[in-house]
């Protein structure tokens, strides 16, 4: 595609419930990222996958995220049992190849809020 | 560990002055160092990147410095305009990863007409 697309746009859940955010990164872009925005901070790295290979889950807050990329195209962060604090734009991006400090392209992002 | 800091966080002048950002690092062992820029809604767009070997970059109106040594890196705007209006966001990438990315808390500028 044209560039980098998330979906939904805007998540609301209730807390306790699962959410699943897409992520449909740049056509053979190897590189993929998921980082978390909090209100007025800068992305914090969640997590990240060179293909379909998760090689760094660092940054995920809890074993209540998930994240998995399964035919190295499209990536999909699973949040369980949300809670207030997860609240936050959560915000994809892709690059070309694995060269250190590549030109990343990021995607609008999904706010996501948990009443 | 890594921490960005910007200043001021938020900023607002009139059309047509010239501007500039700061950004600064704690540990000189970045791989480069980045300047986005963020609307409300969309997504971050990349401006300029400064590999570590290097000490400026410019793109029209927008030119963007590194000191490693001190680090201190700042984005001049030139002949601001109001569609300049966004946040801007500086981030490093760590030199042991390659890959992630240290992000500063932003500035909120906004130009007046």
């Amino acid at each position: 595609g044209a560039g980098v697309s998330q979906s939904p746009r805007y998540k609301v859940a209730k807390r306790g419930q699962d959410v699943a955010l897409r992520c449909d990164p740049i056509s053979g872009h190897v590189s993929l990222f998921w980082y978390q925005q909090a209100l007025g901070q800068g992305p914090e790295f969640l997590t990240y996958f060179q293909n379909e290979a998760q090689l760094d889950k660092s940054g995920l807050p809890s074993d209540r995220f998930f994240a998995e990329r399964p035919e190295g195209s499209v990536s999909t962060l699973k949040i369980q049992r949300t809670q207030q604090e997860d609240s936050a734009v959560y915000l994809c991006a892709s690059s070309l190849g694995t060269e250190a400090g590549e030109k990343l392209f990021f995607g609008s992002g999904t706010q996501l809020s948990v009443l | 560990k890594q921490e960005v800091t910007q200043i001021p966080a938020a900023l607002s002048v009139p059309e047509g002055e010239n501007l500039v950002l700061n950004c600064s690092f704690t540990d000189s062992a970045i791989y480069n160092l980045q300047w986005f820029r963020q609307d409300p809604g969309k997504g971050l767009t990349s401006l300029l990147l400064i590999q570590s070997s290097q000490r400026e970059q410019t793109s029209g109106r927008l030119n963007a410095s590194l000191d490693k040594s001190s680090g201190r890196s700042t984005l001049y705007i030139a002949a601001s305009q109001p569609g300049d209006s966004a946040t801007y966001l500086c981030a490093v990438t760590l030199i042991e990863s390659g890959y992630q990315l240290i992000w500063g808390a932003g500035t909120k500028l906004i130009i007046k007409p």
